[in-house]
């Protein structure tokens, strides 16, 4: 799987956007992106995932350039539950039985 | 979203005991389940992947002897920490795929234990 890089740590003032970037320049054509987080001492959540297209849903958006070497997560109105490690992977096909693959994310910590 | 239970949440064992860790997919079926194990501060490690009704494939370095992987059915899965040390004091993750549509893989809330 295309390996991802994130900065390790962000903050963001509670009711801003949250802008979390990825790159992940050696991605191929058949793969996707997958953001997840971690609450501290919880199993990873599920937010989003995409192709090339930019996602949106109840959590986030996720804007994927259109060479697909970068993406970022959006939060837009982040609050103080959202402070968590976010993970951004690399995998083929959504129909993918293979596991995922968790590099060091970037912890999000929103201020008061 | 889909639910993955965990049980127990949190276990406290003396050294050279056995901790069985059960896996649960709630409202969906899963053929393959996979186990993951974090320290503080760490992110998450693939120890192993299991998969129903066969033997569970195991990643370099994790000791299939001492990691038992059970998944005798499409919503159970088991792990057994055999004679625990301190040293496997972790978060022991599991995460199961969904067979149906949905084709995502969705996390349990995790297991702590701590091996006195």
């Amino acid at each position: 799987d295309a390996k991802t890089t994130q900065p390790p740590s962000m903050d963001c003032a509670e009711g801003r956007a949250a802008n979390l970037p990825c790159n992940h320049s050696t991605i191929s054509g058949n793969e996707y992106v997958y953001w997840y987080r971690q609450i501290h001492s919880q199993g990873p959540q599920y937010i989003i995932h995409g192709l090339k297209n930019n996602e949106t849903n109840e959590m986030a958006s996720l804007i994927i350039t259109e060479d697909r070497k970068s993406s970022t997560l959006i939060l837009p109105h982040a609050t103080l539950r959202d402070t968590a490690v976010y993970y951004c992977i690399v995998r083929p096909s959504s129909c993918s039985a293979r596991q995922l693959t968790f590099g060091s994310g970037t912890q999000l910590t929103v201020l008061p | 979203g889909a639910v993955v239970s965990q049980h127990p949440s949190r276990v406290i064992c003396k050294s050279g005991t056995s901790v069985k860790i059960e896996c649960r997919s709630l409202d969906f079926q899963a053929t393959t389940m996979f186990w993951y194990r974090q320290f503080p501060k760490k992110s998450l490690m693939l120890m192993a992947t299991s998969n129903e009704g066969s033997k569970a494939t195991y990643e370099q370095g994790v000791e299939k002897d001492k990691f038992l992987i059970n998944h005798a059915s499409l919503t159970l899965s088991t792990l057994t920490v055999t004679s625990a040390h301190p040293e496997d004091s972790s978060f022991y993750i599991c995460s199961a795929r969904d067979n149906g549509h949905r084709k995502e893989q969705f996390f349990g809330p995790g297991t702590r234990l701590t091996v006195l």
